[in-house]
């Protein structure tokens, strides 16, 4: 069974730095890109950043470029965000998708999500 | 960036109803299309990608279409357990988009 775990949401103020992680299971990591997905309570859904299998191709949503960075560590599994200059507008649930491939197919799985706020 | 205009923003239907949601791409996206369901308070479920292909799993009175770059996401007999917010997702072209979302609602 495909599991994909986020952590490292909180609250954090304007301007501040924060660092999401999301551990993967149940599949061949390294064999698929991966995706956050970001949705600010009671809105629609925004995708954030891409990555494929071998970080070869690096994608951004334009509100995030240049503040965010995506990363991964096939060895461990794992997804990374960290996202620098938080405004309040980067308040939102942030999801790890995982793709069906490794070069950007399509989503087909989520994690439960976590919730970052942007707040003084 | 590719634009996703989807319509209508929300809808009420009767259960047993047929009901169509529309997304238009502002570009050519091949059939780099999928379409999600999120129920409140759930995390999305993929429906159908590739503009027409089921998930496994997923009732048959759900299909997709393409025409152009106009794709329709169509509930052939609405049930109760389909009323959720329903959105469509371009994956053609870094950055990847969504549209605005459809909610369907009980009339």
């Amino acid at each position: 069974e495909v599991q994909l775990v986020e952590s490292g949401g909180g609250l954090v103020q304007p301007g501040r730095s924060l660092r999401l992680s999301c551990v993967a299971s149940g599949f061949t990591f390294g064999d698929c890109s991966m995706h956050w997905v970001r949705q600010a309570p009671g809105k629609g859904l925004e995708w954030v950043s891409g990555i494929t299998w071998n970080s070869g191709t690096i994608g951004y949503a334009g509100s995030v470029k240049g503040r965010f960075i995506v990363s991964r560590d096939n060895a461990k599994n794992s997804l990374y965000l960290q996202m620098n200059s938080l405004r309040p507008e980067d308040t939102a649930f942030y999801y790890c998708t995982k793709d069906r491939g490794r070069e950007n197919e399509g989503i087909d799985h989520w994690g439960q999500g976590t919730l970052v706020t942007v707040s003084s | 960036d590719i634009q996703m205009t989807q319509s209508p923003s929300s809808l009420s239907a009767s259960v047993g109803d047929r009901v169509t949601i529309t997304c238009r791409a502002s570009q050519s996206i091949s059939n780099w299309l999928a379409w999600f369901q999120q129920k409140a308070g759930k995390v999305p479920k993929l429906l159908i990608d590739k503009a027409s292909s089921l998930q496994s799993g997923v009732p048959s009175r759900f299909s997709g279409s393409r025409s152009g770059t106009e794709f329709t996401l169509t509930i052939s007999s609405l049930q109760p357990d389909d009323f959720a917010t329903y959105y469509c997702q371009q994956y053609n072209s870094y950055p990847w988009t969504f549209g605005q979302g459809t909610k369907v609602e009980i009339k």
